[in-house]
């Protein structure tokens, strides 16, 4: 089984460019957390999608950062203008989206964004 | 913020058990203890996780404390490549995952 997939590993932007993040979840997940780690502290959830629907968006800062998960494709993480603070590794998990304690996330490789 | 306290490093000796402590005291009924490491530079990875009893799998054990304020993660016998972070974290079914600070294992030859 493939795990959950993230591309491209390592990402490098200017400062005031664009990037975007892509997530492919497990094979039969159907839902899809995005989290920020920055250099040396632990990880911080920012959104939880559903296929064509946002979930949580409670730990997403409130400008330039945008999420979706459309009924094809990847779930994609969107930073519009990037600035130096938004250096970090970004991890994408997945989960089934079952009840009963089955809800156990499995995290991707990450992407690691570097802004110059 | 996180609902677990873990201490911040400890040291295994190579083949020996790892036995990695953690409290949740405030912890609720419906809340579960997850466990999850991350290995330098790499994402997360699920442990084990349980809600009241005993859970063992081919990874680890789970040992939950009967009153359920602590639990404890045990790697019958750690290897060079146990060496990771590794977290605590209690939540009940559609909350979110919060991870503190974690545990940092240290196996050592």
């Amino acid at each position: 089984n493939a795990g959950v997939m993230q591309n491209p590993r390592h990402l490098v932007r200017r400062r005031g460019q664009e990037a975007r993040l892509r997530c492919s979840p497990m094979k039969g997940h159907s839902h899809v957390y995005w989290y920020r780690q920055l250099p040396e502290e632990g990880l911080k959830f920012m959104v939880y999608l559903q296929k064509e629907n946002i979930i949580d968006e409670s730990g997403m800062p409130k400008e330039r950062f945008s999420a979706e998960f459309p009924k094809e494709g990847p779930s994609i993480l969107r930073i519009q203008q990037v600035v130096r603070g938004d250096s970090a590794a970004y991890f994408c998990a997945s989960s089934l989206g079952t009840q009963g304690g089955l809800e156990t996330q499995y995290f991707g490789p990450g992407t690691r964004l570097l802004v110059l | 913020d996180a609902k677990t306290t873990q201490p911040p490093s400890m040291d295994c000796a190579e083949g020996r058990a790892a036995n990695l402590p953690c409290n949740h005291s405030t912890i609720s009924g419906n809340e579960y203890v997850y466990w999850y490491r991350q290995i330098h530079s790499q994402g997360p990875q699920y442990i084990i996780h349980g809600l009241k009893n005993n859970e063992t799998n081919e990874m680890a054990s789970l040992i939950i404390t009967e009153d359920r304020k602590s639990s404890t993660l045990i790697l019958p016998h750690a290897t060079l490549r146990d060496t990771a972070v590794y977290y605590c974290i209690v939540r009940e079914d559609g909350q979110n995952f919060v991870f503190g600070p974690g545990t940092r294992l240290s196996v050592l030859p």
